[in-house]
């Protein structure tokens, strides 16, 4: 099955510098990567996806990148701020409707 | 509008107990999905329904657990003779398109 693996654990910068999150992931099916922000006690949010059919996504100060075929995909949040202190999940499916399996997380400090 | 609702938000029981978690989508959303998340893990798929059938029920654990969702909308997850081990937070999902999912905020199930 499907194996997601994501690094680092653990990320702190400072205010205004850029924030990287890299996942890989085994299943070379897979063709639809999210990502997801969740804050302490809340409910996991979907903040960008990327389908298999673009390299790349930006929204605002998020993007993600995706290399098919080196298997791994990234998130990059530029100009961070100190609300974009959470854990970070990338997560991988393989088609409309199938389950997410979903990398260990990332905890993202900010600190002004 | 209103997004995915889980009752209850918290549920304390014994070991060997039964319990039951609601959870209901975003309206006309026919996808659902139940995950489990352990403390600093990331979600854990366990059954995925496409309207009132389970499409997918590879990630439940055994056969102690147990959804429904007869009607399309509302789904339930059973759990009977609960373990220690069965404590974590378990997050439900909704989706329109069968790629995006949101979460509701969960029940966290706390097993004595």
């Amino acid at each position: 099955g499907e194996n997601v693996e994501q690094h680092p654990s653990t990320l702190s910068v400072q205010e205004g510098d850029s924030a990287v999150i890299k996942c890989t992931y085994s299943d070379s099916a897979s063709n639809y990567f999210p990502w997801y922000k969740q804050e302490l006690g809340k409910r996991p949010q979907l903040i960008i996806d990327i389908r298999s059919n673009v390299g790349e996504k930006k929204d605002q100060r998020i993007a993600v990148t995706l290399n098919k075929t080196a298997k791994h995909f990234s998130l990059h949040i530029t100009e961070t701020q100190p609300e974009d202190s959470a854990v970070y999940f990338c997560a991988a499916g393989n088609q409309a409707g199938t389950a997410l399996i979903f990398g260990k997380g990332t905890t993202l400090s900010v600190s002004s | 509008g209103a997004g995915v609702s889980q009752t209850p938000s918290n549920k304390v029981t014994e070991k060997g107990k039964y319990v039951e978690l609601r959870c209901d989508p975003i309206s006309g959303h026919t996808a659902l999905y139940w995950y489990r998340q352990s403390l600093g893990q990331g979600p854990e798929f366990l059954i995925y329904f496409q309207g009132t059938g389970a499409a997918d029920d590879s990630g439940l654990p055994n056969d102690r657990f147990f959804a429904v969702r007869p009607e399309g909308s509302v789904s339930t997850l059973k759990i009977q003779r609960t373990e220690r081990g069965d404590s974590a937070v378990y997050l439900c999902a909704s989706s329109l398109s069968g790629f995006e999912q949101y979460f509701g905020p969960g029940t966290r199930l706390t097993v004595t």
